[in-house]
């Protein structure tokens, strides 16, 4: 399974700022994701990080809100703008090959924005 | 929709079996996927199916039968390291939709 790491791992935000998270992966992958998982909820897909190209967002979620790039076949970002306290959230990357149905998670970013 | 049905808690003796359902509503997907989630953690994979039938992975097993829209995940010889929320997610190619979670208690 590869390795994926976040930054940062949490933070504390005021309203109105914006942040960036970065997901990072030991090896090349196919596909990268964005989850969010509010307090107590189960885990709801963002969008999915297409590299070299626009990210393609699930309903409900709008780039203006939560632009992502992907770069390269190893790295993505995520931004949270113009935060309010409703996405105080877990924000978690996500990989996968198209070769193989298995799919793992990074550790997750724990965002609270007061 | 893929409306996703699972129990939210379920109390069990350690070394016992328990297991957990799962049954879902949807318009077709490629797999059926199961997590495991301890608290402050990310979703850690456990299994998955994407043909009727029953996949074993040590103490964890999965079954999936698409035509009734059921998947149970077992978990035999529990140990206390297995109180954690498990996930039931129905998915293609990575794009998963989940379930709220089964909040499994094992207790001494």
């Amino acid at each position: 399974s590869a390795v994926i790491s976040q930054k940062p791992s949490r933070d504390i935000c005021q309203r109105g700022t914006s942040l960036t998270i970065q997901c990072q992966v030991d090896s090349q992958v196919t596909m990268m994701f964005w989850y969010r998982q509010q307090p107590g909820q189960s885990l709801t897909l963002i969008a999915t990080a297409n590299q070299g190209s626009e990210a393609t967002y699930e309903s409900g979620f709008v780039i203006d809100k939560f632009p992502i790039s992907r770069p390269n076949l190893t790295f993505s970002t995520l931004t949270v703008s113009n935060m309010s306290p409703e996405d105080s959230s877990i924000y978690l990357c996500s990989v996968g090959q198209r070769s193989s149905y298995e799919q793992y998670f990074g550790p997750g970013t724990r965002l609270t924005v007061t | 929709g893929q409306n996703i049905d699972q129990p939210t808690e379920m109390t069990a003796t350690e070394g016992a079996i328990v297991q957990i359902n799962c049954t879902y509503q949807t318009s077709g997907f490629n797999g059926l996927f199961w997590y495991q989630q301890h608290a402050g953690e990310a979703p850690t994979f456990l299994s998955y199916n994407v043909l009727d039938g029953l996949e074993e992975k040590g103490r964890f097993s999965s079954f999936l039968s698409r035509s009734k829209g059921y998947s149970y995940l077992l978990l035999k010889e529990l140990q206390m390291k297995d109180s954690a929320s498990y996930l039931c997610a129905v998915g293609s190619w990575g794009k998963l939709q989940f379930g709220a979670g089964t909040q499994v208690v094992v207790t001494p």
